[in-house]
């Protein structure tokens, strides 16, 4: 069965910091990946997703992503966040037949002091 | 973007009673909803996939008779938790895919509270 592992469960960070966040998938087919953002008392939002081609990502708000197939993973970086950024972040995977089913991981609390 | 609602955003039942959730695709038609459920500090668990004009296809684990679904139309999808117990009590948060920009949105979930 597919599966998604965030790997910190709690990030705290303080302002300009660099932040990577760490997404492992496991599915051996052909997949969709996602990182979306879940601000305090809001819905999820996407912040970035990878179908094909070009590995690296960019996405919404300075987030990237890369995709590195040989290591399953799927990682999110910001070069300098804000306090702004203080969310939930969850990565997800879609198994490209299976129509839009999304498995989530964990999710990661990000905290960003000002 | 492609905007979803959910209604009631907040609800308290007895135990016992059922409970109804409407999600929406306010622009944009649906053919396919998603129902996850949320636990406080823990990721989205996805209960079943609603599909129009048809039955929904419920995860493994998930009780098909106490979270029924109905997907009416394009733009409307319905879980309603029969006979609530207290620990039916979560976020429940549904989402829709937009066909024409290849993407799934999410609603602001509701938060049910079972006394």
């Amino acid at each position: 069965a597919q599966s998604v592992s965030q790997h910190n469960h709690h990030v705290i960070l303080s302002e300009a910091a660099s932040l990577e966040l760490g997404c492992n998938y496991s599915y051996g087919g052909t997949v969709n990946l996602f990182w979306y953002v879940q601000y305090p008392g809001q819905h999820l939002q996407l912040l970035l997703k990878y179908f094909s081609g070009d590995p690296l990502v960019k996405g919404i708000k300075g987030f990237e992503a890369e995709f590195i197939k040989s290591k399953f993973s799927f990682n999110l970086r910001k070069p300098s966040v804000q306090w702004s950024d203080t969310a939930e972040y969850f990565c997800a995977v879609n198994n490209y037949n299976q129509g839009g089913k999304l498995i989530f991981g964990q999710g990661t609390e990000l905290s960003v002091k000002p | 973007g492609a905007v979803v609602s959910q209604h009631p955003s907040r609800v308290i039942c007895k135990s016992g009673t059922s409970v109804k959730i409407e999600c929406r695709s306010l622009d944009f038609q649906a053919t396919t909803m998603f129902w996850y459920r949320q636990f406080p500090k823990k990721s989205l668990m996805l209960m079943a996939t609603s599909n129009e004009g048809s039955k929904a296809t419920y995860e493994q684990g998930v009780e098909k008779d106490k979270f029924l679904i109905n997907h009416a139309s394009l733009t409307l999808s319905t879980l309603t938790v029969t006979s609530a117990h207290p620990e039916d009590s979560s976020f429940y948060i549904c989402s829709a895919i937009s066909t024409s920009v290849n993407e799934q949105f999410f609603g602001p979930g509701t938060r049910l509270t079972v006394l």
